[in-house]
């Protein structure tokens, strides 16, 4: 069963805490995302990788980087968290960077306080 | 303008109705793909298509690269359909998926 696994799925964080959002896969992808997803502005990207140490900026990276050391791993980090950064993260996978079906984790729902 | 964009951004309709969703591109995209986003959060892949039109069950999708456009259609609309239906569409240039802000289906018993 073809799975995007996300940990934790709720967070509460002061701001200036640092956080670490993981996701995982089991399909063997090599490409990976990080999605925020605030009412009204969809979904916007926000680091792409296409393999293990491979990241690319996506559109609002500012204020998170990532990891990737292993291609079933793909971890997003805040150090120092702010209350704007308060979101739904969602991690996606698909097998290649183009032409490819983007699978969903679950969501990780951010509270920043 | 935005380069996908969905519309209507909201829509409700009865049980057993048939409707259609849109998403405009403002460039010739590569693909596109449907998403629904039910009641939980949770994004659930309808569709992915590079040309053409595609069926499952109830639901049918076309995407026409020249003319910029993909659509949705739901048949016989179901109380289990409301959620959020997002177009995604990779830009041919730019590599990346790009998402519409959403159409919010609501089905009426």
């Amino acid at each position: 069963d073809m799975k995007v696994t996300q940990m934790p799925r709720y967070l509460i964080k002061r701001m200036g805490e640092n956080v670490l959002l993981e996701c995982g896969q089991d399909m063997s992808h090599e490409t990976m995302y990080w999605y925020r997803q605030d009412p009204g502005l969809g979904l916007q990207l926000i680091y792409i990788s296409y393999d293990v140490d491979s990241n690319s900026e996506g559109d609002i990276p500012k204020g998170y980087r990532v990891s990737r050391k292993k291609r079933e791993h793909f971890s997003l980090i805040l150090d120092s968290a702010k209350t704007n950064q308060t979101s739904v993260y969602f991690c996606a996978s698909s097998l290649r960077q183009r032409q490819n079906t983007l699978y969903f984790g679950a969501g990780t729902r951010l509270s920043v306080l | 303008g935005m380069p996908v964009e969905q519309n209507p951004p909201a829509l409700s309709l009865y049980e057993g109705a048939d409707s259609g969703l849109r998403c405009n591109f403002s460039t010739t995209m590569k693909s596109v793909q449907w998403f629904q986003q039910n009641h939980r959060g949770r994004l659930i892949t309808l569709f992915y298509l590079a040309q053409g039109t595609k069926e499952n069950g109830r639901l049918k999708s076309t995407f026409n690269s020249k003319e910029r456009y993909s659509t949705l259609h739901i048949k016989d609309a179901q109380l289990e359909d409301s959620g959020t239906y997002f177009c995604a569409a990779e830009d041919t240039n730019a590599y990346k998926v790009i998402f519409g802000k959403g159409t919010h289906l609501h089905v009426l018993p």
